[in-house]
This record gives C-alpha cells, structure tokens and sequence, in this order.
C-alpha cells in the first residue's frame, strides 16, 4: 500500500512555544492530506483538511490560528500547532488521499506524539 | 452528534474463535466504509473496505457485512488470534466532503 511519513514521531516542547509535523506521502501525489487529533484511549478527530495550494478547511471548534495547516506541495503537508499549551498534547496523525487510486483509499501516517510541558 | 456509532466498546474472544464488531450510521450522505485496525502508538492501518452497493466482501480472515436499509455494517474476524488484538475502528467517508468519520472505536483482546 501506499505510504505515508510523519516526522517527528514524537515531540515535546515547552508551552508557549510552537512546534511543526510533517507530513509527506512518499510514493504518491496527494491531492487532500487530513489531520487528526487522538486523545488516549479514544477516537481519531478530524482537525482540518487541506487540499494542495489552497486554504485548509477547519473543523469546528478547531482553532485555524492555533493549528496552523501548510499544503504546498503534492507530497508535503505541515501542522503547526503555535503557542502550545499542556492542553495540546495528544497524538496527531494525518491521512492522505491521491490520484494514484479511485480517490476512496486514504492512507495514514504512523502518527506524532506531542507533550507540552 | 457522533455520526457513527460502534459497538462493542471492548470485546475478549478466545484464540480461533470469530470476533464482531459492529457499526451503524444515519447519514446517507456517507458512500464508502472502511475499517482500520490501530495498534497502542500507531497510525490506523487499512484493514478491508466496503462500498454500499455490496453486501459482503471478504479478505482472508476478514469479514465486511454491510445492510445499506439498515445503516449497518461489521467486521468479522474468522479464526481470531492473539496478534490480532488492537483496537478497530469503522469508518465512513461521506460523498461531498471526501473525509472520513470514525466510530469510537473497539479494543479487541485475544486470548491464547
């Protein structure tokens, strides 16, 4: 199957600082890359979704000056969170869906661990 | 509103026996369900999907039932093992937004 990378694994930053996740599919072009957020023990969240060269869309009650969502290229994506606080962490995973396929299949990354202290 | 709901919260089969996993949804708007099987750390891993058209699909030891009059769909996992245990989710990607929802998820034990 297709892959997908997300750098760094795992992370901590001192609150107030910011801190960026990659995200990249490495053997195909992705036209949408999804982020999610996963607290322990429960469900993936959608954040946002953001399709290549235009504005990430953010779900509700998603902070977009919080969670700052990059889609530059057909390969790369980046999640900023700014500011962070202990509040913050939790696990952060993106997806992706490409033309390599029918456009259903979205693939995930390994996912990124964020603590804030 | 939770737009997927999955059931059980948590399920211990013995090895070799069949594991199931249920989920229903209320929008028709959703158009392709797959599931993803998540171990502790992980991303989701794709585990088989279904379309609404289709009934049953199968893959090796995995099972999807779909009743599209119904709004439901499961997983079934024939000849259950301990490497199996993770935790299962259902999804559905509705047709406009192209984006998946999860269901809460199902902690699936295993025991030798």
């Amino acid at each position: 199957g297709a892959v997908v990378s997300q750098h760094p694994s795992w992370v901590i930053c001192k609150s107030g600082t910011s801190v960026k996740i990659e995200c990249r599919s490495l053997d195909f072009q992705a036209t949408t890359m999804f982020w999610y957020r996963q607290f322990p023990k429960q469900s993936l969240m959608l954040m946002a979704t953001s399709n290549e060269g235009s504005k990430a869309t953010y779900e509700q009650g998603v902070e977009k000056d919080k969670f700052l969502i990059n889609h530059a290229s057909l390969t790369l994506s980046t999640l900023t969170v700014t500011s962070a606080h202990p509040e913050d962490s939790s696990f952060y995973i993106c997806s992706a869906r490409g033309l390599h396929n029918s456009g259903n299949t979205i693939y995930f990354g390994e996912g990124s661990w964020l603590t804030v202290v | 509103q939770q737009q997927v709901k999955q059931s059980p919260q948590s399920l211990i089969v013995q090895k070799g026996g069949i594991s199931i996993i249920n989920c229903a949804y209320e929008n028709t708007a959703f158009d392709y369900f797959p599931w993803y099987q998540q171990f502790p750390g992980k991303g989701p891993a794709l585990l088989i999907a279904i379309r609404p058209d289709v009934s049953e699909k199968k893959e090796g030891r995995f099972t999807i039932s779909f009743n599209k009059s119904a709004k439901q769909f499961s997983l079934h996992i024939m000849d259950s093992q301990p490497g199996d245990s993770a935790t299962y989710f259902c999804a559905a990607l509705h047709t406009g937004r192209r984006a998946l929802t999860f269901g809460s998820g199902t902690r699936l034990q295993v025991q030798p």
